[in-house]
């Protein structure tokens, strides 16, 4: 079946712009998380969806980033102001429950 | 706070050497240690998860143990088609308990 998939896979774009990712969770899933991955580490949580809302948006590095899945199933990240310390590799993970999380491809964001 | 500790960084393996990669970790209360393979420019893809000391799990090649302090990932006999990076992630109970934390991971090469 279809995995987690996200949009665009590369995003490049100049230091104050604005940038949406968008992640579409494997059908069903209730569970939707996105994490950031830098070079060299393992991805860091950064919000938590349960159906539409955010239970969780603690990992948010500031209010720059915000979140949003108005129907239950696709979930927009959105960033304002990009800043070159923005750059890294932005994962969606769904999963049905508290249950394992399935990770899509990524998206690049490279803020120049 | 949860942590976890990956080792070594890096380990070049010829085809049919067999090894371990260790995953330490500390955290209250464990409800899951999980293992994910990331190949260069992908998302990380699900292996195993383990749920208590003493647990055993097997997928081809590859064997996950568990104790109240560690993991490791046994690689019996490795191909040059294992070789990725290898990220361990835990999971506590209580409050947020759906929020992964990673390690680093261990970047695996399998020479032939």
């Amino acid at each position: 079946g279809a995995g987690v998939s996200q949009t665009p896979s590369n995003k490049v774009t100049e230091k104050g712009k604005y940038v949406e990712l968008r992640c579409d969770p494997i059908s069903g899933h209730t569970a939707l998380y996105w994490y950031r991955q830098s070079l060299g580490q393992g991805p860091e949580f950064l919000i938590y969806f349960q159906g539409t809302g955010a239970a969780d948006d603690s990992g948010l590095p500031n209010d720059r980033f915000f979140a949003v899945r108005p129907e239950g199933s696709v979930s927009t990240l959105k960033i304002q102001r990009t800043e070159r310390g923005d750059s890294a590799v932005y994962l969606c993970a769904s999963s049905s429950g508290v249950g394992e999380q399935f990770f899509g491809p990524g998206t690049r964001l490279t803020v120049l | 706070e949860d942590q976890v500790t990956q080792s070594p960084e890096a380990l070049r393996l010829q085809e049919g050497e067999s090894s371990s990669l260790n995953c330490s970790y500390t955290v209250s209360g464990l409800r899951g240690l999980f293992w994910y393979r990331q190949d260069p420019g992908k998302g990380p893809e699900f292996l195993f998860t383990l749920y208590s000391a003493g647990e055993e799990k097997e997928k081809e090649r590859l064997k996950a143990t568990l104790t109240k302090k560690e993991s490791f990932l046994h690689i019996t006999a490795p191909k040059p088609e294992d070789s990725a990076t290898y990220l361990c992630a835990v999971r506590h109970s209580g409050g947020s308990n759906y929020k992964l934390t990673f390690g680093k991971g261990t970047l695996l090469t399998v020479n032939p």
